[in-house]
């Protein structure tokens, strides 16, 4: 069965950069498309980008500075830096796998990540 | 920037009503259209990719329709179960989420 879990800090201070972690298990990273996506507070969902099979990368437009998605085919985990975070950055951040079709067929129960002083 | 409208924002059903929940994009999406259930502390659960066609382990009560603009999320007769909130996500150009659709038991 496909798993995936995201880990990472809970809190990060404005200004400084978020990393997440998404680790998954019963399937190779290799293979299909793994994405980011976050929940913010009242409901509004994003997708931040995605890393496909063969290590290319897309971002949303909206990101597309400040992001980056990265991976470790030997651990079966990639990663997700957003740098010069903000308030308004505070979410729910899930990883989720994709394929060519079926968008987000997979996901992990997300992370909250708070952004504060 | 492709923009999804999700509605009504809330709805309040009866066990065994049909429901029909509605998501309408700015421009042409073709059938690039996905539906999401989210339980409460859950994540999101893929039900319907490609507009009408049903996810794996999905009940048959599920269906989706549309194409273009206008897509339906129908549940034919509901179930305590399907308490939770609903979005669409376009993936025609890049990817954006409707406003979601919270249902709740009348």
């Amino acid at each position: 069965e496909v798993q995936l879990q995201e880990s990472g800090p809970g809190l990060v201070k404005p200004s400084q950069s978020l990393s997440l972690t998404c680790s998954v298990t019963g399937y190779s990273i290799t293979s299909n498309y793994w994405g980011w996506i976050r929940k913010f507070p009242g409901n509004k969902m994003e997708w931040m980008g995605y890393i496909s099979y063969s290590g290319s990368t897309s971002y949303n437009p909206s990101l597309k500075s400040r992001i980056s998605i990265t991976r470790d085919t030997s651990k079966n985990q990639f990663f997700l830096q957003l740098n010069s975070v903000t308030t308004e950055d505070t979410a729910t951040y899930y990883c989720a796998r994709s394929g060519v079709r079926r968008v987000g067929d997979y996901w992990g129960q997300g992370v909250m990540v708070t952004v504060s002083s | 920037d492709i923009q999804m409208t999700q509605s009504p924002s809330f709805l309040s059903a009866s066990v065994g009503d049909r429901v029909t929940l509605s998501c309408k994009a700015s421009q042409n999406i073709n059938k690039y259209l996905a539906w999401y259930q989210q339980k409460l502390g859950e994540a999101p659960k893929l039900l319907i990719y490609n507009a009408n066609s049903l996810q794996t382990g999905i009940p048959s009560r599920f269906s989706g329709s549309g194409s273009g603009t206008d897509f339906t999320l129908t549940i034919s007769s509901l179930q305590p179960e399907d308490v939770a909130t609903y979005f669409c996500l376009q993936h025609n150009s890049w990817r954006t989420f409707g406003g979601g659709t919270k249902l709740e038991l009348k």
